[in-house]
Order: C-alpha cells, then sequence, then structure tokens
C-alpha cells in the first residue's frame, strides 16, 4: 500500500543534540511538507520541498534543517539552535490537484 | 485573527446525534480539507473540496465559496467518531495549507 512512513514514533533527545526525523514516501509525490504541533495549536509548517534538491522554509523555520536528495525522502534535523524542540512532527506529501497524504507522526521530548 | 477559524473548539454528543463542526476562512483558496486525528496523532486526509457538497458513509462535506465557509457534518454519531476533526485550505496561488486549530469532538454512547 502507498503511504508515508514516519519514524521513530517516539524520540527522545538531550539538550544541545541535533536529531533527525525520518519521512519516506511510496506515492511517487512531488511535494513534501514538514509540520510541527504544539498543544492547543494549529499545525505550522516548518519547511516544505516542490522538487528534489529543492526546499523553501515555512513559517517556523528557525532551528530546523532539511535536504530532498531522493523524491521519497524529506528528512528534517532538529538542530540545537532550536529552542523549544519538544513538540509533535508531521510530515506530508502531496501532487498536483490532489489532496493530501499525511504520516502518523513523531513525537520528540527533549530531556 | 487566525485565517482559518474553527468553531466550535470542543464539542461533546451522546452517540447518534447529527454533528456539524464549522470552518471560516479569510482568504482566497484554491482547496478546502477536512481531516481526522485520533489521539495517537496520526491525519487522515477526509475531504478535499472546491465547491459544492461532497459525502462519504456517514459524513457530508460542504462549502459556500462566496460565503468563505464550510461545513463538516456527521450523522447517525458513534463514539468511534471522537477525534480531532481540522479544517486545512490551500491559498490561492500558495502550495502550502493553513490549517485551522481543530474541533475536539467526543461522543459518549
Amino acid at each position: 500500500d502507498g503511504g508515508i512512513t514516519q519514524s521513530p514514533k517516539y524520540l527522545f533527545r538531550k539538550e544541545g543534540q541535533n536529531v533527525t526525523l525520518s519521512c519516506e514516501q511510496n506515492l511517487n509525490h512531488d511535494a513534501m511538507y514538514w509540520y510541527r504541533q504544539d498543544p492547543g495549536q494549529g499545525l505550522r509548517l516548518i519547511y516544505y520541498s516542490q522538487i528534489v534538491n529543492d526546499f523553501q522554509k515555512g513559517d517556523i523555520a528557525e532551528g530546523y534543517s532539511v535536504s530532498r536528495e531522493k523524491k521519497e525522502s524529506f528528512p528534517l534535523t532538529v538542530t540545537s539552535a532550536q529552542k523549544n524542540p519538544t513538540a509533535f512532527y508531521l510530515c506530508a506529501s502531496s501532487a498536483a490537484n490532489y489532496g493530501y497524504t499525511f504520516g502518523s507522526g513523531t513525537r520528540l521530548t527533549v530531556v | 485573527k487566525n485565517e482559518v477559524e474553527q468553531s466550535p473548539q470542543n464539542l461533546t454528543a451522546q452517540e447518534g446525534e447529527f454533528i456539524t463542526i464549522n470552518c471560516s476562512y479569510s482568504v482566497g483558496i484554491s482547496a478546502l480539507h477536512w481531516l481526522q486525528q485520533h489521539p495517537g496523532g496520526g491525519i487522515v486526509s477526509l475531504f478535499m473540496l472546491s465547491s459544492g457538497k461532497k459525502k462519504h458513509g456517514r459524513l457530508i462535506a460542504t462549502i459556500n465559496i462566496q460565503e468563505k465557509h464550510s461545513s463538516l457534518h456527521i450523522t447517525a454519531s458513534h463514539p468511534r467518531d471522537s477525534a480531532v476533526y481540522i479544517c486545512a485550505v490551500r491559498i490561492q496561488g500558495a502550495q502550502k495549507l493553513v490549517f485551522g486549530q481543530g474541533t475536539r469532538l467526543t461522543i459518549n454512547p
């Protein structure tokens, strides 16, 4: 079945460490996105990519980095520069004129 | 003011009741999405609308482009419908979605 796979489901990080969240899709979608969700708030866009080797900052990109070396993969790195990294992170993909497909999310906790 | 507003924020109802969740937006859009998020966090896309009405099982979504308003209805609600329902719009000329804050629905048996 086609879909988006996010891993891991839960992730714990020590302060000052970088951590990378994985997002893989086998839907042949061109566009991929990373969103952050905090309690009581709507999803906010971190980064998005419309084609391989290209990506744009979203509304809250500071402290995050991404790469898009393959169409199927869009990993997100949460760097030590992100002051409040504890959150729920969702990856999504879309194709032109079609809806979005979301992953199951990664819950990151800084300890 | 958020570009996408949902109401109510929380809704509790008894099994079998007819449910309505509303979404208003203030920008020009190319499409509106209704999403469902269960307690585990994963999100499922329910509908994508650009006009009119869509129905899937007990779920109905409508949109009025002139009034910039959409509704999600659930008929014969069931406890398994308990989830957070999120409205999101695709702004005209943009690739990204803008999300409402969600409506937490609880259906009691």
